[in-house]
């Protein structure tokens, strides 16, 4: 049973494109989020979704735009996709803001 | 502001022992987090602090000084599938996290 799931789990798609990812949590947890990891390896926190409230938005460009539908789902969609989009997008969830959190198994995105 | 340091490489030997320091200044303190995570995969929970002291988890231990701003995590009997990157992550409301200490197991 995966606790915190995502897809896809690979994305490749050119500039300029409007991308989706889903991810749904398992766990009964309040508290979800975005990071995006980049080709260094440097884990950032992008938004965070407190009972489908939005708590945390960092400073991200509009074109990306969380929805949480949901307690168990946040999505991300990226509007206008550039070279510097790619990286490993984690998305991850909590019982509350301050708590340990569960990361999904990542979405490699290359944009090209 | 948020800053986190840690070492960016340790190499050690299996069946030794190994301490991955961290450093944290942040705005807002709401415990110290540690997590493991193997190339190409999520990060893993491994340990929290939020009081000063050790922390013991089977063969993980980790340490919090709040005076200090100063934590670390031991690894002993190390074993090769302990090869990963180890993240500290700090802060108040919104977690910051280091950029990761690689840490290699060799024969």
């Amino acid at each position: 049973d995966t606790a915190v799931s995502q897809t896809p789990k690979y994305l490749v798609t050119q500039m300029g494109n409007d991308k989706s990812i889903k991810c749904e949590q398992n766990l009964g947890h309040d508290t979800m989020y975005w990071y995006k990891q980049d080709s260094k390896k440097f884990l950032k926190i992008m938004f965070s979704y407190n009972n489908k409230e939005l708590i945390i938005n960092e400073t991200v460009p509009n074109r990306f735009s969380p929805k949480s539908p949901d307690k168990a789902h946040l999505n991300l969609h990226i509007n206008s996709l550039e070279l510097g989009d790619s990286a490993v997008y984690f998305c991850a969830s909590s019982q509350e803001l301050r708590s340990e959190q569960y990361f999904g198994p990542g979405t490699r995105l290359t944009v090209t | 502001g948020q800053n986190i340091d840690q070492p960016t490489e340790m190499t050690a030997t299996e069946g030794a022992i190994v301490q991955i320091n961290c450093t944290y200044q942040t705005s807002g303190f709401n415990g110290l987090f540690w997590y493991q995570q193997h190339a190409g995969e999520a990060p893993t929970f491994l340990s929290y602090n939020v009081l000063d002291g050790l922390e013991e988890k089977g063969r993980f231990s980790s340490f919090l000084s709040r005076s200090k701003g100063y934590s670390y995590l031991l690894l002993k009997e190390l074993q090769m599938k302990d090869s990963a990157s180890y993240l500290c992550a700090g802060g108040g409301n919104k977690l910051t996290f280091g950029t990761g200490t690689q840490l290699k197991v060799e024969l």
